[in-house]
């Protein structure tokens, strides 16, 4: 079974602090996606990548940035965390044809 | 972009009974795939079904079937013989393979199963 891993479950960081969200996928996916959860909204595309050190934004990528240095992880950056960032983040990876298989999600807090 | 609406925010239904829940698309592409995941309240997105849009026939998981009217950007989610494992937010998202692979997701429907 695919398992793609979220190294934290809950985060809780201050306003200003710059923090670093960690994916890694075990199946050799090329394609790795952000996604922003927030109630009523459905899930929000914030950034994917479909190789190593590509990335593409995606529908509100403002405010983040992202890395992938190797295949296997994919890592969204808070550059200056704000409360309006408070929210579910959702890493999840695909083959070419496949479907997406998601981590088990980080809730961060900003205060 | 590719919208896709669930324009139920939330549902019941009793155990062991059928419920279907809807999902509508915009798209201009011909080729695409279809897709409802399962959110528990344990936050891990699962895979219920998929259909390829090049498929005519509507795909079938056990308790969990489709109902996909290409031409009416159309694909319900039917769950028959409902549990109360089922309650859960439930998510239809389309991928595009013309556009990096993109998924877009509804809002989501919340099902409750009363016992």
């Amino acid at each position: 079974d695919v398992k793609v891993t979220q190294s934290s479950r809950y985060l809780v960081k201050r306003t200003g602090e710059k923090v670093f969200l960690e994916c890694v996928q075990d199946m050799d996916h090329e394609n790795m996606f952000w996604y922003r959860q927030d109630p009523g909204l459905g899930l929000r595309l914030i950034y994917f990548s479909y190789d190593v050190k590509m990335k593409e934004k995606g529908d509100i990528p403002e405010g983040y940035s992202v890395s992938r240095e190797k295949k296997e992880r994919f890592s969204l950056i808070l550059e200056s965390a704000s409360t309006n960032q408070t929210s579910m983040y959702l890493c999840a990876s695909t083959s070419q044809r496949g479907s997406l298989h998601f981590g088990n999600g980080t809730r961060l807090t900003v205060t | 972009a590719q919208t896709v609406t669930q324009s139920q925010p939330e549902m019941s239904v009793q155990e062991a009974e059928t419920v279907t829940l809807s999902c509508t698309y915009d798209t201009s592409e011909s080729d695409y795939y279809l897709f409802w995941y399962k959110q528990p309240p344990s936050r891990q997105m699962i895979l219920v079904i998929r259909q390829e849009a090049y498929k005519q026939q509507n795909a079938t998981e056990n308790r969990f079937s489709v109902n996909f009217q290409k031409a009416a950007k159309s694909f319900s989610l039917k769950i028959s013989d409902s549990q109360l494992g089922d309650a859960a937010m439930y998510f239809c998202a389309y991928r595009s393979p013309l556009r990096f692979n993109k998924f877009y997701f509804g809002s989501g429907t919340k099902l409750n199963v009363k016992p």
